[in-house]
């Protein structure tokens, strides 16, 4: 599986957009971006996952360049809730869904 | 439906001691992983079993191992324990063909 690479702190204020960037530049073609978070002393939550086409749900929209070396996360109107450790994680899906391998993430702080 | 619940929660063992943590996957889910977070090394994946099967498995010692029933529980055991296997050990599950894993709360063990 391809490696991420994440900056380890952001700061976002409350209510603006929060964009949380994602380096995969060894990425291959059948591996999908997946994005989680975790909350403090929570598991994992899922929050969205691509191939090449931008995806939006109801949490979060992502991001993937053409060339599909790098990605952003997008929390489009971040909350103090949305404070946590965000994981950008590159994963062939299929038989692999189930192994996934953390780096260290990016600690999002939603400040007032 | 019911999340993936994890029992016990809490759990306290002494070195040499052997423990076994229960997982029971969201109803449906085929799929079950194991995770193991620490301070030190993060969250670092254990295994996945897949209808009763071993289909991937981590970097770990032989000491932890695990099993799944027929009724997709699964349950990881970790022999001998070792002060450093002191962490928050976590659950995961997902459907035969989704691509997000659904964590349970994570049972810490605390190994003195």
């Amino acid at each position: 599986d391809a490696k991420t690479t994440q900056p380890p702190s952001m700061d976002c204020a409350e209510g603006r957009a929060a964009n949380l960037p994602c380096n995969h530049s060894t990425i291959s073609g059948n591996e999908y971006v997946y994005w989680y978070r975790q909350i403090h002393s929570q598991g994992p939550q899922y929050i969205i996952h691509g191939l090449k086409n931008n995806e939006t749900n109801e949490m979060a929209s992502l991001i993937i360049t053409e060339d599909r070396k790098s990605s952003t996360l997008i929390l489009p109107h971040a909350t103090l809730r949305d404070t946590a450790v965000y994981y950008c994680i590159v994963s062939s899906g299929s038989s692999n869904t189930g192994k996934l391998i953390f780096g260290q993430g990016t600690t999002l702080q939603v400040k007032p | 439906k019911a999340g993936v619940t994890q029992t016990p929660r809490y759990l306290i063992k002494t070195r040499g001691q052997q423990v076994t943590l229960s997982c029971s996957p969201i109803s449906g889910h085929r799929s079950v992983s194991w995770y193991q977070q620490t301070p030190g090394q993060g969250l670092q994946f254990l295994f996945e079993y897949f209808s009763e099967t071993q289909r991937n498995k981590g970097n770990f010692p032989g000491r932890f191992s695990g099993r799944q029933f027929s009724n997709s529980r699964s349950e990881m055991n970790v022999s001998t324990l070792e002060l450093g296997d002191s962490a928050l050990y976590l659950c995961a599950s997902s459907s035969f063909t989704g691509h997000e894993q659904y964590f349970g709360p994570g049972t810490r063990l605390t190994v003195t």
